[in-house]
């Protein structure tokens, strides 16, 4: 079975832009979350989506957003970037009912 | 607040021995705890989860769990070089769908 994938793999943007990361889960996994990496946060819980409706939310500005489609795939934004928004950005599935996460590879965003 | 707390490391160990990563969170209520480890520039790894107190192993490694400390650890027998990574210790601290907490990590450095 496919593990989660997630696209792009490296970005390169600049402070102002927007960016889209997207994240393909775990073949019958319906819920996907979203984290954000960094070295002195560590591992730092952005949003949840289950049935295309976030079910769960961490503490991060309104310029983090995602959606989630009908086939389980996710998509998350982030918009006017900042330099402190350079981070590791990891999806992870896991199956309705069972709280066991796989992640993705990762999408290494620099904000310049 | 609910948290999760490791040590740092580095944790040095001589290869052949026996490592011990710990982690304390602070509601001793907690449903769900997971080990994860994370090699350098790559996404964090599922080693294993573990509901209830007491030991669970799989291969080298073993989980132990005392939800009266509120403490989980991981073992790891026989420690190998590429054993060495960080590791994550993640805990759900409700039952259900909602989001995972995880500690910031223990670098394992296994000494050939």
């Amino acid at each position: 079975k496919a593990g989660v994938t997630q696209t792009p793999r490296y970005l390169i943007k600049t402070r102002g832009q927007q960016v889209t990361l997207s994240c393909s889960p775990i073949s019958g996994h319906r819920s996907v979350s979203w984290y954000q990496q960094t070295p002195g946060q560590g591992l730092q819980f952005l949003f949840e989506y289950f049935s295309e409706t976030q079910r769960n939310k961490g503490n991060f500005p309104g310029r983090f957003s995602g959606r989630q489609f009908s086939n389980s795939r996710s998509e998350m934004n982030v918009s006017t970037l900042e330099l402190g928004d350079s981070a590791l950005y990891l999806c992870a599935s896991n199956r309705e009912g069972r709280d066991t996460q796989y992640f993705g590879p990762g999408t290494r965003l620099t904000v310049l | 607040q609910k948290e999760v707390e490791q040590n740092s490391g580095p944790l040095s160990v001589p290869e052949g021995a026996i490592a011990s990563l710990n982690c304390t969170y602070s509601d001793r209520g907690s449903q769900s705890f997971f080990w994860y480890r994370q090699y350098s520039g790559k996404s964090p790894e599922l080693i294993m989860s573990i509901y209830s107190n007491g030991d669970k192993e799989d291969g080298r490694f073993t989980a132990q769990l005392n939800k009266a400390s509120q403490y989980v650890s991981l073992l790891i027998r026989d420690s190998q070089p590429s054993d060495s990574a960080t590791y994550l210790c993640a805990v759900n601290f409700y039952s259900g769908n909602t989001p995972l907490v995880f500690g910031k990590g223990t670098r394992l450095s296994v000494i050939a």
